[in-house]
């Protein structure tokens, strides 16, 4: 079975800094999808970025980039140039590219809490 | 606009008390899915449909139903037999295919609370 870690339960950034949350997961299946999703205050869940496993470029979206290492099954996220409005807490997830049971299971991290210090 | 739309927001339940959870798509997308959230336990699935009137048990289904006899809908029911379902439930839908289409959307979540 697939399981995803994210071994920082918070991470505090200053303002305008850079900071990278880690996310390791475990498979042996060759072809899936990895997510960051941001959970606000709000509590609505929104994709951040995706990553394609067959894909050996990392996934960048603006301010938000990843450092995908395949062989290391590694995936985090690196936040540039912080803003107030990035605290939250963030979930990796993954998902296999196979059709098993019935479904595309996703298989969530247990998340980073990420505090920005104006 | 397309999405996903939970309700209520809040729920209080009784002890013995069964209640239900509305979870309404409409983004057209075949598979749904429930999640229960807890405190340092990340997301964990309680039951998915693929397709209408077919339904699997996720990985912590006991104390749960659900049923999808429409595609746009997939509520989930909270019985009397879930010991500890004061939680944070967030429903969850996708297209079901590869590609560009493998994003999961979610709706804004139910906080449920037995009183």
């Amino acid at each position: 079975a697939q399981t995803v870690t994210q071994s920082q339960p918070e991470m505090s950034v200053q303002e305008a800094e850079t900071v990278t949350l880690s996310c390791t997961y475990d498979t042996s299946e060759s072809d899936y999808y990895l997510f960051w999703y941001k959970q606000p205050p709000s509590r609505q869940m929104i994709l951040v970025i995706r990553q394609e496993a067959y894909k050996q470029q990392n996934a960048t979206e603006n301010r938000f980039s990843v450092n995908f290492q395949k062989a290391a099954k590694s995936f985090s996220l690196k936040i540039s140039d912080s803003q107030l409005g990035d605290a939250a807490m963030y979930f990796c997830a993954y998902r296999s590219a196979f059709f098993t049971s019935g479904t595309y299971k996703y298989i969530f991290g247990t998340g980073t809490r990420l505090k920005v210090l104006a | 606009d397309g999405g996903i739309t939970q309700s209520p927001k809040y729920l209080f339940r009784k002890e013995g008390q069964n209640v239900t959870l509305s979870c309404e798509q409409n983004l057209n997308h075949d598979a749904m899915y429930w999640y229960r959230q807890d405190p340092g336990q990340g997301l964990r699935l309680i039951y998915y449909s693929q397709i209408v009137n077919d339904f699997q048990k996720g990985d912590i289904a006991e104390g749960y139903s659900v049923s999808r006899e429409k595609k746009e809908s997939f509520p989930l029911t909270v019985t009397s037999a879930q010991k500890n379902p004061t939680a944070f439930y967030l429903c969850a839908s996708t297209t079901g295919t590869g590609g560009m289409n493998t994003e999961a959307f979610f709706g804004q979540g139910t906080r449920l609370t037995v009183v």
